[in-house]
Parts: C-alpha cells; sequence; structure tokens
C-alpha cells in the first residue's frame, strides 16, 4: 500500500530556531500533500495544501510566513516552522491521497516542542 | 463549508461486544468520501473504513462496517466482536477535493 514517510518524529527546539519536516511519498506520485496540526485531545486541522510546482494554500487563520511549505517533487513536500515559539509546539502530521477516493495515507507524524 | 460531527467524546464496550460510533456531516459538494481513521496512542492514523457517497451500498471491512444514510447525513461505524486492539481515538472524516474535513473524535475503550 500507499507509505508516507515523515521525518523527524520527535524534534525540540529552542524559541526564535526554525525547523524542518519532510514529508516522502515512498510508492506513488503526491501532487498534493496536506499540512495537519494536532493540539492534544483535539482533532486534526488542516493546515495548508501543498502542491508540487506551485504556491501552497493555506486555512485561514495559518501565517504563510511563519510556517513555509516547499513541494519540491512529486515525492517530497517539507514545512518549516520559522522563528518558532512555545505556542507553535503541536503534532505535525502530513498525508497525501494515491489515487481520489483511496484515503489518505498519513506519515507517523512529527512531535514538535518549542522551549 | 464542511462539518462533521461526532457527538459521543467517549465509548465503553466490553470485549467481544459490538459498538456504534456516530457521526454526521455536512457538505455543499455532491462528489466526496467519508472515511473512518483510527488514531492509538502512537498516533499514526490508520484508514479503517471508507465509503463512496454516490454507493449506496454500505462498506465492510471485516469486523468493520458502516451505516451510510445519505439524506440524513450520516455515517456511523459498527465495530464487532471487539477486541483489546481496537481501543484508540476514531475521527470521522469527509474528503472532497481539498483535503480531508474531521470530526473530534471518540475515545473508544475497550473493557476486558
Amino acid at each position: 500500500g500507499a507509505v508516507v514517510s515523515q521525518h523527524p518524529s520527535r524534534v525540540i527546539c529552542k524559541s526564535g530556531t526554525s525547523v524542518k519536516i519532510e514529508c516522502r511519498s515512498l510508492d506513488f506520485q503526491a501532487t498534493t500533500m496536506f499540512w495537519y496540526r494536532q493540539f492534544p485531545k483535539q482533532s486534526l486541522m488542516l493546515m495548508a495544501t501543498s502542491n508540487e510546482g506551485s504556491k501552497a494554500t493555506y486555512e485561514q487563520g495559518v501565517e504563510k510566513d511563519k510556517f513555509l511549505i516547499n513541494h519540491a517533487s512529486l515525492t517530497l513536500s517539507t514545512l518549516t516552522v520559522t522563528s518558532a515559539h512555545p505556542e507553535d509546539s503541536s503534532f505535525y502530521i502530513c498525508s497525501a491521497e494515491q489515487w481520489r477516493g483511496n484515503g489518505y495515507t498519513f506519515g507517523s507524524g512529527t512531535r514538535l516542542t518549542v522551549v | 463549508a464542511q462539518t462533521v460531527t461526532q457527538s459521543q467524546p467517549e465509548m465503553s464496550v466490553q470485549e467481544a461486544e459490538t459498538v456504534t460510533l456516530s457521526c454526521t456531516y455536512d457538505t455543499s459538494e455532491s462528489d466526496y468520501y467519508l472515511f473512518w481513521y483510527k488514531q492509538p496512542p502512537s498516533r499514526q492514523m490508520i484508514l479503517v473504513i471508507r465509503q463512496e457517497a454516490y454507493k449506496q451500498q454500505n462498506a465492510t471491512e471485516n469486523r468493520f462496517s458502516v451505516n451510510f444514510q445519505k439524506a440524513a447525513k450520516s455515517f456511523s461505524l459498527k465495530i464487532s466482536d471487539s477486541q483489546l486492539g481496537d481501543a484508540a481515538m476514531y475521527f470521522c472524516a469527509q474528503g472532497g477535493a481539498d483535503g480531508l474535513t474531521f470530526g473530534k473524535g471518540t475515545h473508544l475503550i475497550i473493557q476486558p
């Protein structure tokens, strides 16, 4: 089945620094990658949609300058949290759909802690 | 805008019994899919079952089945012969062209 590899699984960074999270589709081409954020005991909230070769689209309330998304190829999308602050601490998950209606495959998530 | 509502924050069931998790949704799209995902403590999202909205027949996957009522915009999940490994958060989701919209989740507890 379709696999999405996400790294790192856990990262602790100092306030003010930047962190990059990578998601790779291993056995299919993902023209679109979705990025979600999940706070403890809450549901997943869509942050942005990353499209290969074009600019990402962000959900209302998500700062595009803080959460930089790059979809450089059909198998790689990255999310960079810039100038991270403690309130950015969360669980970030990417997902992609191998084909329409197949069901989205999720990465294993990244637990970001900003200290 | 799409909304997905799960009205049961927590459900508990005895091992080997049957449990039903409820979900309602609202969408203006005509072409969409519905999903149930399981999230165990590892937080890996696992697809449990999916339903094409244009299909009237309810989807089944082994012990998991859905009751899809399109007119009522209802999409419940039935788990038969519950097992300890079924304990997790379950999220109902509606998928359109713009990704998934999730419900708030139901925490399923399996009593041994």
